[in-house]
């Protein structure tokens, strides 16, 4: 399988704790993103990378909240001092990147994330 | 700030007959409308596509149509299979104006009848 993929795909903890989520791009792609979705919501952009630089941000991503792609591979996505209202569907997808391209976004399964 | 507005929010059709969903857009420097398909419990997937240059896509059962004036687009799915059923997102971005986010509608719920 050559898609977006993710790990974990469910993830249950308990308020205060820290999690950790990974997100391994289709291997050409050098632009990376991290989305979140909540119940009846379309996906929210939190934030993303242009290999190994985060080139932007969204006022959504907390301080509590830290991306990072050190080796412009594989992404993780690290959520300190959970609240239950962190609780949400994380998404990443990847694109090629290429300039003058249009910038179609390819999805992974998601994270599932409860705070408890 | 930038928004997407889609409409319905939910809808039913008898298999066989078509859906329409529709979007309106806030931004106008948007140029790249994708639209995607979300099964429960996964990712969305990309279905279709359109650019600002043009003004309708088709492919096989489905075709996007753009209105750049209104900053309006939909999405049209003929011949409707129960397989159709599922939570259809547009979006809208400024592709190669160097932001890259999707600012995605709240969703339709597609349920078609067999």
């Amino acid at each position: 399988d050559t898609g977006v993929s993710q790990d974990p795909r469910h993830k249950i903890t308990k308020r205060g704790q820290n999690v950790t989520f990974r997100c391994d791009p289709i291997s050409e792609h050098n632009r990376l993103y991290w989305y979140r979705q909540t119940l009846g919501q379309g996906p929210e952009f939190l934030t993303y990378f242009q290999n190994e630089a985060q080139l932007e941000k969204s006022r959504l991503l907390s301080d509590r909240f830290s991306a990072e792609r050190p080796k412009g591979s594989f992404s993780t996505l690290e959520i300190q001092r959970t609240e239950q209202g962190d609780s949400a569907m994380y998404l990443c997808a990847s694109s090629r990147g290429d300039r003058g391209t249009y910038n179609e976004q390819f999805f992974g399964p998601g994270t599932r994330l409860t705070v408890l | 700030g930038e928004n997407v507005e889609q409409h319905p929010s939910t809808l039913s059709v008898q298999e066989g007959d078509s859906a329409v969903i529709k979007c309106t857009y806030s931004d106008s420097a948007s140029n790249y409308f994708p639209w995607y398909k979300q099964e429960l419990g996964k990712g969305p997937q990309l279905i279709i596509d359109i650019r600002s240059n043009v003004g309708e896509k088709k492919d096989q059962r489905i075709a996007v149509t753009l209105n750049k004036t209104a900053k309006h687009f939909s999405l049209h799915i003929t011949e409707t299979q129960p397989e159709d059923s599922a939570v259809y997102f547009c979006a809208a971005s400024k592709s190669t104006s160097g932001t890259y986010k999707y600012i995605f509608g709240t969703g339709t719920r597609l349920k078609v009848l067999a």
